[in-house]
């Protein structure tokens, strides 16, 4: 059984960017894809990104191209989600997940949530 | 983007009853659609892979159909546990894509 564990929460001004980790434990991290998804207070979800280790691939919505950096750690099973130019708009719960590197499921393991509170 | 269109985004009804939510692609993904259900203040918790392959662990009483561009999640026969936020997902190409969400409420 995969956990994935989560940095704790952030208050940072706008224009500053936000670095958060998910840490895998119980499976095998070169088996997975792992990606980000954040939601806003009452909102929808919404994929921001994610990374293929095993292929050493990013993938990102175009929506945070140029704002939004996904790294992986193998050697700690840690994922690392940084958000730079923050404005208030981005207040959200944001979540790691991983699947399948290699079929087309969806995402079967979450992280607990870490809050980003984007606030003057 | 595939956009992923849910409908309705809000559903009243009692427990025992069966319900059913759309969820149209912009274009055709395939099979290549996932289910989710969320309760408030928790993670979203995967029910459907490949659009209609049950995911171990949920009850029966949930079911997918669907290909190409329309999908339904159906659950036939409300339980008090189903009151909940869910949506559909798109892992045919990135990014991967969710529906807005349908809330189911009760009656």
């Amino acid at each position: 059984q995969v956990q994935l564990v989560q940095s704790g929460a952030e208050v940072k001004k706008p224009g500053s960017s936000v670095k958060v980790s998910c840490k895998a434990s119980g499976g095998s991290f070169s088996a997975y894809a792992i990606a980000w998804v954040r939601q806003a207070p009452g909102q929808g979800l919404e994929w921001m990104g994610g990374i293929t280790p095993i292929l050493n691939r990013q993938n990102y919505a175009q929506k945070f191209q140029g704002r939004l950096t996904i790294i992986a750690d193998g050697s700690t099973s840690t994922t690392y989600m940084e958000l730079s130019g923050l404005r208030s708009e981005d207040t959200a719960f944001y979540y790691c997940a991983t699947k399948n590197y290699y079929d087309n499921t969806g995402y079967n393991y979450w992280g607990q949530g870490t809050l980003v509170t984007v606030s003057s | 983007d595939i956009q992923l269109t849910q409908s309705p985004s809000f559903l009243s009804a009692s427990v025992g009853d069966r319900v059913t939510i759309t969820c149209r692609a912009s274009q055709g993904i395939s099979r290549f659609l996932a289910w989710y259900q969320q309760k408030p203040g928790t993670a979203p918790k995967v029910l459907i892979n490949a659009a209609s392959t049950l995911q171990g662990g949920v009850p029966s009483r949930f079911s997918g159909s669907g290909s190409g561009t329309e999908f339904t999640l159906t659950i036939s026969g409300l339980q008090p546990e189903d009151f909940a936020t869910y949506y559909c997902q798109q892992l045919n190409i990135y990014p991967y894509t969710f529906g807005g969400g349908t809330k189911v409420e009760i009656k």
